[in-house]
């Protein structure tokens, strides 16, 4: 198995322009999630999806929109990149199992710079 | 809503010291607990958990944590570190019942030196 996968590993933007990140996984998860990493701040979250065709909005989803089509690919899209946005994505998925005990499987992360 | 706190944003040691990495959570709901390292570059990769059970917990590379409901608390202890144990940790924290949503907190850079 590959695990989470994402691409790019780095992008830079100009204010304004739109993009999507890629993640795809290969182990059957169900959940997927979007988090970004910012120094001091930890990782927040921006958007989830427990299964294909459901997403929800986590702490920081403004300026952000995804979608589930499959079980595998879970894309985020910036439609108008700020500089806000520049921070490291993280991917993540998990398995659904009894009692929601499962453990996250993360990415290795996109680094986006918005100039 | 629940939150996680780690007060020591850096924490310096020697190798082969034993360190203790601190987390305290608040939730008015039970939770389970997490232990995440990211080493430079990469993606992060859990430690340990807990989920029920014996409150010590142990973990991959001789880490482990004790939880303690009573103060909240979390704490994550290595006896005897190595300089490849120089990375950021993040404990975390879910709700029971709350789906799959992971609250973090801010990271401890722990610096191993010679």
């Amino acid at each position: 198995n590959a695990g989470v996968t994402q691409t790019p590993k780095f992008q830079v933007l100009k204010t304004g322009q739109s993009m999507t990140l890629q993640c795809a996984q290969d182990m059957n998860h169900e959940y997927m999630s979007w988090y970004r990493q910012d120094p001091g701040m930890g990782l927040r979250l921006i958007h989830y999806s427990v299964g294909a065709g459901i997403t929800d909005q986590g702490e920081v989803p403004n300026g952000y929109n995804v979608s589930r089509s499959t079980t595998e690919d879970f894309p985020l899209r910036l439609l108008s990149a700020a500089p806000s946005q520049t921070s490291v994505y993280f991917c993540a998925s998990s398995p659904r199992g009894t009692g929601y005990q499962e453990t996250q499987y993360f990415g290795p992360g996109t680094r986006l710079l918005v100039l | 809503a629940q939150s996680v706190t780690q007060l020591d944003s850096q924490v310096p040691v020697f190798e082969e010291a034993p360190v203790e990495l601190r987390c305290n959570y608040s939730s008015s709901v039970s939770v389970y607990l997490f232990w995440y390292v990211q080493y430079p570059n990469q993606g992060l990769q859990l430690l340990l958990k807990y989920l029920s059970g014996s409150t010590l917990v142990k973990g991959i590379n001789g880490f482990e944590a004790e939880f303690n409901k009573s103060q909240t608390s979390f704490h994550l202890r290595k006896p005897s570190v190595h300089i490849s144990d120089t990375a950021e940790y993040f404990c975390a924290v879910r709700l029971t019942g709350g789906g799959n949503k992971l609250t973090f907190g801010t990271g401890t850079q722990l610096k191993v030196e010679l």
